[in-house]
């Protein structure tokens, strides 16, 4: 079975700019969490989503969204990016019980200029 | 609030020789334990996990216990190989709140 896979790999984008990165979970998961990851740290949560419906979300400013479609892929967008928001980007699926384990795709690499 | 911590890297052994990487939690109540994995260009594995106390989890030779009474979740290994070279990432998630919540890495390095 696939795992989680997220598109695109890598990402160069200028100050100000708009970015979407996508995100496919493992078939049958239903839940998606997006993680920011700065080099050399770990990885910090930014929303979940379970059944198109957000059910947490972190310390991240209004320029972060997020949103589920019906097939449980799911999009995060930032807009007028900052320096600062260059990181990996992480996309994790979970089946959405309470006791789910999350697993992790490769990430998107963004790189602000 | 909640928070993880764990030993600063880089932590660098000899292969064969016994491995611990410390991870200490705050939290309140009894929150879940994972320690995952980042091998180098590729994504977070989880390697094991534990969702209570005294709960011992296990993968690929690694071990780690939920040790409530010290707050802690400990990652060891009896004998490391260098193909466990990587970040070792110790994370909780509290049952009220679905997001798992992470300690800065601990970076390993195994020389042959």
């Amino acid at each position: 079975d696939a795992g989680v896979t997220q598109s695109p790999t890598h990402l160069i984008k200028t100050r100000g700019q708009q970015v979407t990165l996508r995100c496919s979970p493992i078939s049958g998961h239903k839940s998606v969490s997006w993680y920011q990851q700065v080099l050399g740290q770990g990885p910090q949560f930014i929303f979940q989503y379970y059944e198109k419906e957000e059910r947490g979300r972190g310390n991240f400013p209004d320029r972060f969204s997020a949103r589920q479609f019906p097939n449980y892929s799911s999009e995060l967008n930032v807009n007028a990016l900052l320096l600062g928001d260059s990181a990996l980007y992480l996309c994790a699926s979970s089946l959405g019980g309470g006791e789910s384990t999350q697993y992790f795709g490769p990430g998107t690499r963004l790189t602000v200029l | 609030g909640n928070s993880v911590t764990q030993m600063e890297g880089p932590v660098t052994l000899s292969e064969e020789a016994f491995l611990t990487i410390n991870c200490t939690y705050t939290a309140t109540g009894y929150p879940s334990l994972f320690w995952y994995v980042q091998y180098p260009g590729e994504g977070l594995q989880l390697l094991l996990k534990a969702t209570k106390a005294d709960d011992k989890g296990s993968n690929k030779g690694f071990e780690a216990t939920y040790r409530k009474e010290t707050t802690s979740f400990h990652l060891e290994k009896g004998s490391v190989q260098v193909s466990d070279s990587a970040v070792y990432f110790c994370a909780l998630r509290k049952d009220s709140n679905y997001q798992l919540i992470w300690g800065a890495g601990t970076k390993l390095i195994i020389k042959p």
